[in-house]
């Protein structure tokens, strides 16, 4: 079984500072890594995924993660936020052939001007 | 390109009462998923589709919850007797054919939040 970890429920940051989402993962077989982003009354939307190879990925908006297998983690980072950035960030996982992803609780992120 | 639709946005009931959301995919989509999000957590899948067949509804109680995919488009939830711990956001999501379906992106809709009196 799948397992996400997102290990902070809350995370506020000032504009144009920078931010780092963190998420850890479970998973016994090789695994598919995702970031989506929820604003407010709207579905979730893709931010990047890991699917093989280079282990650092760049995403929308700034937004880029690194795969650290050793870690089991896929943390998510921007240099420098903006108001904009105000949302629920939700981390997931899969894995070749899985039949659906898992995703973490979510962690908000409030951005104080 | 239109994203996945999904009405209501937003739905009040009283205890007891049915209700019904409606989704409408990507088109080309065909796997659709209905999702539960309770508030402050990730969604959590009910159902899946893949075309017209409900192949993963392990997690779908059905006592009290359906769901049907007619003709391998548009799809409906339902719920009847609503109670009030269904209260939350029921989202539709759609994600093209695929050889590996866990590196598909699944596209999701902006949800009907069900709130149950």
């Amino acid at each position: 079984a799948q397992s996400v970890t997102q290990l902070d429920s809350q995370v506020p940051v000032f504009e144009e500072a920078p931010v780092e989402l963190r998420c850890n993962y479970s998973s016994s077989v090789s695994v598919y890594l995702f970031w989506y982003v929820q604003y407010p009354n709207q579905g979730l939307q893709l931010l990047l995924k890991y699917l093989s190879g280079s282990t650092l990925v760049k995403g929308i908006n700034g937004f880029e993660a690194e795969f650290n297998k050793s870690q089991t983690s896929f943390h998510l980072r921007k240099p420098s936020v903006h108001i904009s950035d105000t949302a629920e960030y939700f981390c997931a996982v899969s894995g070749p052939g899985a039949q659906k992803l898992v995703f973490g609780q979510g962690t908000r992120l409030t951005i104080n001007p | 390109e239109a994203g996945v639709v999904q009405s209501p946005r937003y739905k009040i009931i009283e205890k007891k009462q049915p209700v019904a959301f409606w989704c409408n995919p990507i088109s080309g989509h065909n796997t659709l998923y209905w999702y539960l999000q309770n508030l402050g957590q990730g969604p959590e899948l009910l159902i899946r589709y893949e075309n017209e067949e409900a192949v993963d509804d392990s997690q779908l109680p059905k006592d009290r919850f359906s769901a049907e995919r007619l003709k391998g488009v548009d799809s409906t939830l339902k719920i009847q007797p609503a109670e009030l711990g269904d209260s939350a956001v029921y989202l539709c999501a759609s994600s093209p054919r695929g050889r590996d379906r866990g590196r598909n992106e699944q596209f999701f809709g902006p949800g009907t939040r069900l709130t149950v009196l």
